[in-house]
């Protein structure tokens, strides 16, 4: 089975642009869930989609949203970009379905805001 | 609120030494545990995971971790070290979020660095 994929791989943007992330799960999973990964903050939980709805979410500012397609692709919007915005987004899919549950997760993209 | 504390933000070995790298959660319930290794400019591979039974489970790559339920652990260790091992470790516990799946916490990371 073909892994994570996450478009595009690398982005530069600046300050009060905005910018949209996309992510393909394996085959056959329903959830998706995104994260932020900084230096100064390690590994942060955005929100997860499932079935096209937001299941959960962390304590983020709106600016970031999200939503998921019904093949179960998505995408991360995070508007009027902020320098603070600059990590690596790092998507993660799931089946979804029951507990536990096993996130694999895609490559990243690489979000640098001038 | 779940938490996962990583002590050792950097670790240096010899190629061929045993290593272990420490994890310690905060969690109410059983908790659902994982170890990530991530390469530089990569994103985060599954090693290993608990959900429950046998507190000893074996991952890829040779790595092996033992919960401890008594300590609040989940420690990451491999009987010898290989170069290609050097990369950065995360630790996460997964908690029910508002619905019925969970989000992971993640630890700070551990960086390994291994010395020929």
């Amino acid at each position: 089975k073909a892994g994570v994929t996450q478009t595009p791989r690398y982005l530069i943007k600046t300050r009060g642009q905005q910018v949209t992330l996309s992510c393909s799960p394996i085959s056959g999973h329903r959830s998706v869930s995104w994260y932020q990964q900084t230096p100064g903050q390690g590994l942060q939980f955005l929100f997860e989609y499932f079935s096209e709805t937001q299941r959960n979410k962390g304590n983020f500012p709106g600016r970031f949203s999200g939503r998921q397609f019904s093949n179960s692709r998505s995408e991360m919007n995070v508007s009027t970009l902020e320098l603070g915005d600059s990590a690596l987004y790092l998507c993660a899919s799931s089946p979804g379905t029951g507990m536990p549950d096993t996130q694999y997760f895609g490559p990243g993209t690489r979000l640098t805001v001038l | 609120a779940q938490s996962v504390t990583q002590p050792d933000i950097h670790i240096t070995v010899s190629e061929g030494a045993s290593l272990e790298l420490r994890c310690n959660y905060s969690y109410g319930a059983t908790p659902y545990l994982f170890w990530y290794v991530q390469s530089p400019g990569q994103g985060l591979q599954l090693l290993l995971k608990y959900f429950s039974g046998d507190t000893l489970v074996q991952g890829i790559k040779g790595f092996e971790a033992e919960f401890k339920r008594s300590q609040s652990s989940f420690n990451l260790r491999k009987p010898s070290v290989h170069w290609s091992d050097a990369a950065e470790y995360f630790c996460a516990v997964g908690a029910k979020g508002g619905g019925s799946n969970y989000k992971l916490t993640f630890g700070k990371g551990t960086l390994l660095t291994v010395n020929p």
